[in-house]
Formats: structure tokens, C-alpha cells, sequence
């Protein structure tokens, strides 16, 4: 299958600042990526869709301003979180779908103190 | 997509078969079950999925009834790496657009592989 590589796997920040998490699709030229987020002892919520070359979409109430999204290329997306809160602490992960099936990211785990 | 219900935990012993059942009374014909396991701070992994067909691979056995109203994911030799939550999704299979492979997650079924 797929291999989809994200990084980092871990990350500590301080609350106000800014981190970027990448997500890479190794060896599939991916035109859509997926970003979910997951809390403790819940499951993964859909935070944005990611489309190559144009805007990525967001899921309802999740704010695009916050949470900014890239894809400049077929197979890199980037995540970043800006001026993040302690309540942004939270395991995120991206996807790639490769015909019929979704290949995940090992996730990040990101802790805002 | 339509919903499913899992039971919230379920515990096998190790070496034994561990049958995971998922009730998707609401599917529709062009759906597809899915099954996926996230182990512990690892992101999900792909298992197996069936239209209407019981479906066997290397890692499991997709068995569903007749009127696709429900499945069971059999583990044939659980092992205590097999502990993980697993969800059962269901989806419309094929390309029908930008974002129609998008997944959603259930609370799933936590398997305890016990010694």
C-alpha cells in the first residue's frame, strides 16, 4: 500500500506560536489529502480537505484562519497551526486515498503548553 | 455514509479467533463495509473491505449477511499486537468526485488481546 510519511511525529509549543506539520505520500502522486484530528479517548473528526493546486476545504467549524492548509504538490500538504492554544493540544493525522482505499500517517501529537 | 454501531470493547484471548461484529442497518446498495485498527498514538490501518461477498485476506476474514444490515471482522489467530481499536466504516467504494473518499469515524470497538 501507500506509504504516507508525516512529520513531525511529536511536537511541544509554546501557547501564541505557530507549527507546521507536513504530510508526505511517498510513492502516490496524491491530488487529495485529508486532515483529522483526535482528541483523547475520541475518534478522528474530519478537520479539511486538501486539494492540490487550489483551496482546501474545511469541515464545519473548524476555522480555515487557524488551521491553515497548503498543497503546492502532488505529494506534500502541510498543516499549520498558528498562534496555538493549549486546546489545540490534540493527535492530528492526514490521509491519502488511493483508489478505493485510505492510507494514514503514522499522526503528530501536538501538546501546547 | 451511512452510520454504524459497534460495541465499545470486547476482549479475546491470545491465539484465539476474535470476532468483531458492526450492525449498518442503513447501507446502501452501492456502499461498501470498511474495516480499520489504530493501534495505540498510531495512525489507522487499513484491513480488509467487502461489498457483498465475504472477503479474506492476509490479516482477516470481512464476513456479511445476506441483507448487508451487518458484518463480522474476524481476527482468525489473535496476538497481543492485534489490541487496537478497530471501526467499521461504510462508504460508497469507487471515484465519485474530489473528497468522496472521506471517512467517517465511528467510536469503533477497543479489542484487549489478553495472555
Amino acid at each position: 500500500g501507500a506509504v504516507v510519511s508525516q512529520h513531525p511525529s511529536r511536537v511541544i509549543c509554546k501557547s501564541g506560536t505557530s507549527v507546521k506539520i507536513e504530510c508526505r505520500s511517498l510513492d502516490f502522486q496524491a491530488t487529495t489529502m485529508f486532515w483529522y484530528r483526535q482528541f483523547p479517548k475520541q475518534s478522528l473528526m474530519l478537520m479539511a480537505t486538501s486539494n492540490e493546486g487550489s483551496k482546501a476545504t474545511y469541515e464545519q467549524g473548524v476555522e480555515k484562519d487557524k488551521f491553515l492548509i497548503n498543497h503546492a504538490s502532488l505529494t506534500l500538504s502541510t498543516l499549520t497551526v498558528t498562534s496555538a492554544h493549549p486546546e489545540d493540544s490534540s493527535f492530528y493525522i492526514c490521509s491519502v486515498q488511493v483508489n478505493t482505499e485510505a492510507f494514514f500517517g503514522q499522526g503528530t501529537r501536538l501538546t501546547v503548553v | 455514509d451511512a452510520k454504524t454501531t459497534q460495541p465499545p470493547s470486547m476482549d479475546c484471548a491470545e491465539g484465539r479467533a476474535a470476532n468483531l461484529p458492526c450492525n449498518h442497518s442503513t447501507i446502501s446498495g452501492n456502499e461498501y463495509v470498511y474495516w480499520y485498527r489504530q493501534i495505540h498514538s498510531q495512525g489507522p490501518q487499513y484491513i480488509i473491505h467487502g461489498l457483498k461477498n465475504n472477503e479474506t485476506n492476509e490479516m482477516a476474514s470481512l464476513i456479511i449477511t445476506e441483507d448487508r444490515k451487518s458484518s463480522t471482522l474476524i481476527l482468525p489467530h489473535a496476538t497481543l499486537r492485534d489490541t487496537a481499536v478497530y471501526y467499521c466504516i461504510v462508504r460508497v467504494g469507487g471515484y465519485s468526485g474530489a473528497g468522496s473518499y472521506q471517512l467517517t469515524f465511528g467510536k469503533g470497538t477497543k479489542l484487549s488481546v489478553i495472555p
